[in-house]
């Protein structure tokens, strides 16, 4: 079974820019989660969706924002992007029909933003 | 509030040794999920463990182990006889029943193992 895929992997933009990342779960997996990694924050939950809603959120700006397709995959972006943007975005799926499924990771989108 | 707690930053061990990674974590939920994932250099979590807060078992995978005490509120991995693909980040995270999509994450252990 293929996992989870994300493009691109790797982008470089500049301030101001607005950016698209996407993300296709797991065949079979209806719920789809975005993290940002910086090495001063961490890991940081964003939002998750599922069936095509927006489940659960982080505190992460308007700014930020996501939306899911019929298919499951799911598409994050970042409006008028700032320096504090970079980072590596992970996006994790999981089959989602409980609260307690564990969530797999694919190999994240490296932002640069200049 | 919820967290997770990874006190040592960077553990460099020699090949062949066993190591302990150190979890501790805050919650006052009584249902609750504790993790373990491996980032290896190439940046993708790779799941390792699940643990739900009512099974205290510990567990033995291989050359892994966890040990859980929710006396201590402490979710410890080690790894006998390390080897040098053992060389990653790893994470410790929680998460509440009812927001299995929210995890939260300890802030990283960085094991090296020198052959």
């Amino acid at each position: 079974k293929a996992g989870v895929t994300q493009t691109p992997r790797y982008l470089i933009k500049t301030r101001g820019q607005q950016v698209t990342l996407s993300c296709s779960p797991i065949s079979g997996h209806r719920s789809v989660s975005w993290y940002q990694q910086t090495p001063g924050q961490g890991l940081q939950f964003l939002f998750e969706y599922f069936s095509e809603t927006q489940r659960n959120k982080g505190n992460f700006p308007g700014r930020f924002s996501g939306r899911q397709f019929s298919n499951s995959r799911s598409e994050m972006n970042v409006s008028t992007l700032e320096l504090g943007d970079s980072a590596l975005y992970l996006c994790a799926s999981s089959a989602g029909s409980t609260s307690t499924d564990t969530q797999y990771f694919g190999p994240g989108t490296r932002l640069t933003v200049l | 509030a919820q967290k997770v707690t990874q006190a040592q930053t960077e553990i460099s061990v020699v090949e062949k040794e066993d190591v302990t990674l150190d979890c501790v974590y805050e919650t006052r939920d009584t249902t609750y999920y504790l993790f373990w994932y491996k980032q290896p250099p190439s940046g993708e979590l790779v799941f390792l463990i699940r643990r739900n807060s009512f099974d205290e078992q510990n567990e033995i995978s291989g050359r892994y182990s966890w040990n859980f005490q929710k006396s201590t509120s402490s979710f410890n991995f080690t790894i006998t006889a390390s080897q040098v693909v053992d060389s990653a980040v790893y994470f410790c995270a929680l998460t509440q029943r009812g927001s299995a999509s929210k995890i939260i994450f300890g802030s990283g252990t960085r094991l090296s193992i020198r052959p």
